[in-house]
């Protein structure tokens, strides 16, 4: 079965600091690869999502992500955080293959200090 | 614009009892999803649904059950509410991998339900 990994459980930075947070996955074949988001009382919402093409993938809010297939990673960035990107970060993964599910990672808490 | 309800955003309830909960969606999609989501586990498949009286089991599917009578609505059942069934459940829904690869899942606001 597929297993998707997020490094940081927590992640700690100061406005204007740079963002990474990792993902990795451990499926071998073709992937479609997500960043969802969380913000504090709300729902779920997709940042954004990779299924093909440019493995440099721009979401809403200024972040991106990249795809490495060597490296089965999909980190999340964003250069300057602002306090209101304070939020949880999961990453996920679906097969591409027919029917499937997605995979979801336990999840990054962000808190942004002003 | 697209939509996920629940029909509660908190439920508390007492051990043993049966507990349903409720999930519409207005966007026409096929396939339907329940997850539970835990602090430091993140979200965990309970039950998903592709079709009409479809249903299939998740990673966790013990001590639940669903029900799938209509398009937009997926029910998910505790038959015998227990204090672990404590948690946030979230339903999810897309559209189907027949009418489109790019099928991101919409949530809704959730339910974080309390069992004493």
């Amino acid at each position: 079965a597929q297993s998707v990994s997020q490094h940081n459980h927590h992640v700690i930075l100061s406005e204007a600091a740079s963002l990474e947070l990792g993902c990795n996955y451990s499926y071998g074949g073709t992937v479609n690869l997500f960043w969802y988001v969380q913000y504090p009382g709300q729902h779920l919402q997709l940042l954004l999502k990779y299924f093909s093409g440019d493995p440099l993938v721009k979401g809403i809010k200024g972040f991106e992500a990249e795809f490495i297939k060597s490296k089965f990673s999909f980190n999340l960035r964003k250069p300057s955080v602002q306090w209101s990107d304070t939020a949880e970060y999961f990453c996920a993964v679906k097969m591409n293959s027919g029917y499937s599910t997605l995979t979801f990672g336990k999840g990054t808490m962000l808190l942004v200090s002003p | 614009d697209v939509k996920v309800t629940q029909s509660s955003r908190y439920l508390v309830k007492r051990t043993g009892e049966k507990v349903f909960l409720e999930c519409v969606q207005d966007m026409d999609h096929e396939n339907m999803f329940w997850y539970r989501q835990d602090p430091g586990l993140g979200l965990r498949l309970i039950y998903f649904s592709y079709d009409v009286k479809m249903k299939e089991k998740g990673d966790i599917p013990e001590g639940y059950s669903v029900s799938r009578e209509k398009k937009e609505r997926f029910s998910l059942i505790l038959e015998s509410a227990s204090t672990n069934q404590t948690s946030m459940y979230l339903c999810a829904s897309s559209q189907s991998e027949r009418v489109a690869s790019y099928n991101e899942q919409f949530f809704g606001p959730g339910t974080r339900l309390t069992v004493l």
